[in-house]
């Protein structure tokens, strides 16, 4: 079993504020990574899938970047909005294209007005 | 295109009782796989399968069945329910590779 860890758990930021997060997973045998958001009572949605070392990814205001020779992952918001407000969740293919996809805890993040 | 469906949306159990979480996508999808989702622990994953007639354990398979006949279709099977099995239960299926997966509504499972 993969062990992909997030930090912080929670992250309370001002509207306005830049913010990111942290995905830590194993080094060796890796072959994607991919983050969701996920809102309250809502099914989880993909923001990006990055499989190569340096890979960035951009989506709007929110970007990613991976280091699979270290093993993390950083999840960055521009100017959050409380509509960013949800819990962003970090997930690891290990070995092959068919892998299990292993996820993280999560990373709650509330953006106050 | 109705994507990854789930029934029922809430199901209620007593302790004992068995039943199916019925999943099913119409994007041709090969890789399916079932999550379940407790407070504190993110998603766990209980059992996938990258096609018809393949199936295997993920993280935490005990107390669970998975069988794959068709490519359109993942049940899940709760051969007899204890309340730690009480969650929220996610579908949810891809191409495998590096493309993403699609999450169905999910399942709200009380066991008493």
């Amino acid at each position: 079993i993969l062990n992909v860890e997030q930090s912080p758990q929670s992250l309370h930021v001002q509207e306005g504020d830049s913010t990111n997060f942290t995905c830590s997973f194993p080094s060796s045998n890796f072959y994607a990574l991919h983050w969701y958001r996920w809102e309250t009572a809502k099914s989880p949605e993909a923001l990006f899938v990055m499989t190569l070392n340096g890979d960035e990814k951009k989506k709007g205001r929110i970007s990613a970047t991976l280091n699979t020779k270290e093993g993390y992952s950083y999840l960055y918001i521009k100017g959050s909005q409380p509509e960013d407000s949800a819990t962003y969740l970090c997930a690891v293919r290990g070995g092959t294209s068919y892998g299990k996809l292993t996820f993280g805890q999560g990373t709650i993040l509330t953006v106050h007005p | 295109n109705a994507g990854v469906t789930q029934t029922p949306k809430f199901q209620v159990l007593k302790t004992g009782q068995s039943m199916t979480l019925q999943c099913a996508q119409d994007m041709n999808h090969e890789y399916m796989s079932w999550y379940r989702q407790d407070p504190g622990m993110g998603l766990r994953l209980i059992h996938y399968s990258v096609g018809a007639g393949i199936t295997d354990q993920g993280e935490v398979p005990n107390g669970y069945n998975v069988s794959r006949s068709t490519t359109e279709d993942f049940p899940l099977r709760l051969l007899s329910a204890a309340p730690s099995q009480t969650s929220v239960y996610f579908c949810a299926s891809g191409t495998g590779g590096p493309t993403e997966q699609y999450f169905g509504p999910g399942t709200r499972l009380t066991v008493t």
